[in-house]
């Protein structure tokens, strides 16, 4: 099993539209969760961080369940803007890993 | 703008040329990265340093060799490359290792000839 999964995609939304992305992680000591989006050819810019009691930025809101390692992004009112790939980012705990573990990403192709 | 800066922005060289990437962050992190994210893949770590030490090294080859003078720079130097090392590289830093945010650099996009 991957330690980070994700659907690649792409979900093909419209304007408007509310989407939301999955991701599964297997470490269940992991601790930090964040989403990060990665603009074609560009570096991946930290989104959001990931709480327990899950949390909203503007359009944006993020979820955590714990029992079913997995952690969720909602986009309400898409926006043409918000096409890219949002890559799912936990730590790794007890692994000897001393960075982040980034999963493979889900692409979102907003359409006019 | 960014905390994290990186230089060249592109470089091409051939499979005989030794050449230096080079990423200076300002956010007074502890910890230093190189990635490597090749045509549509996901990242691959390739380093990490904390404190100028170097912490992790993910099975790269030597054609690869990283350096971190202090914990403000980290160079990435290349040498014999091959063309299948052509990627994004990128730097990223955080306050520390383990757990803590990280904020990239806008990567380095080399092609090998």
């Amino acid at each position: 099993r991957k330690e980070v999964e994700q659907d690649p995609g792409p979900f093909n939304v419209p304007e408007g539209a509310t989407v939301a992305f999955n991701c599964t992680y297997s470490n269940s000591a992991s601790q930090s969760f964040f989403w990060y989006r990665q603009d074609c050819r560009k570096e991946p810019k930290l989104l959001m961080s990931v709480y327990s009691s899950g949390n909203e930025d503007g359009r944006f809101t993020a979820q955590l369940n714990r029992a079913s390692q997995y952690i969720s992004l909602l986009i309400r009112d898409s926006k043409l803007s918000d096409s890219a790939t949002y890559l799912c980012v936990v730590n790794a705990p007890d692994t000897g890993r001393r960075a982040l573990t980034f999963g493979s990403g889900t692409r979102l192709q907003v359409q006019p | 703008e960014t905390g994290v800066t990186q230089t060249p922005r592109h470089l091409v060289m051939g499979m005989t040329n030794k050449k230096s990437l080079k990423c200076e962050q300002h956010l007074g992190h502890n910890a230093m990265y190189w990635y490597k994210q090749s045509a549509k893949k996901p990242l691959e770590l390739m380093f990490v340093y904390s404190l100028e030490e170097r912490v992790e090294n993910n099975s790269v080859p030597s054609r690869f060799s990283p350096e971190c003078p202090n914990s403000s720079h980290l160079f990435l130097h290349l040498h014999t490359l091959q063309p299948e090392d052509s990627a994004l590289y990128l730097c990223a830093s955080s306050q520390r290792t383990g757990g803590t945010e990280a904020f990239f650099g806008q990567g380095t996009r080399l092609t090998v000839v």
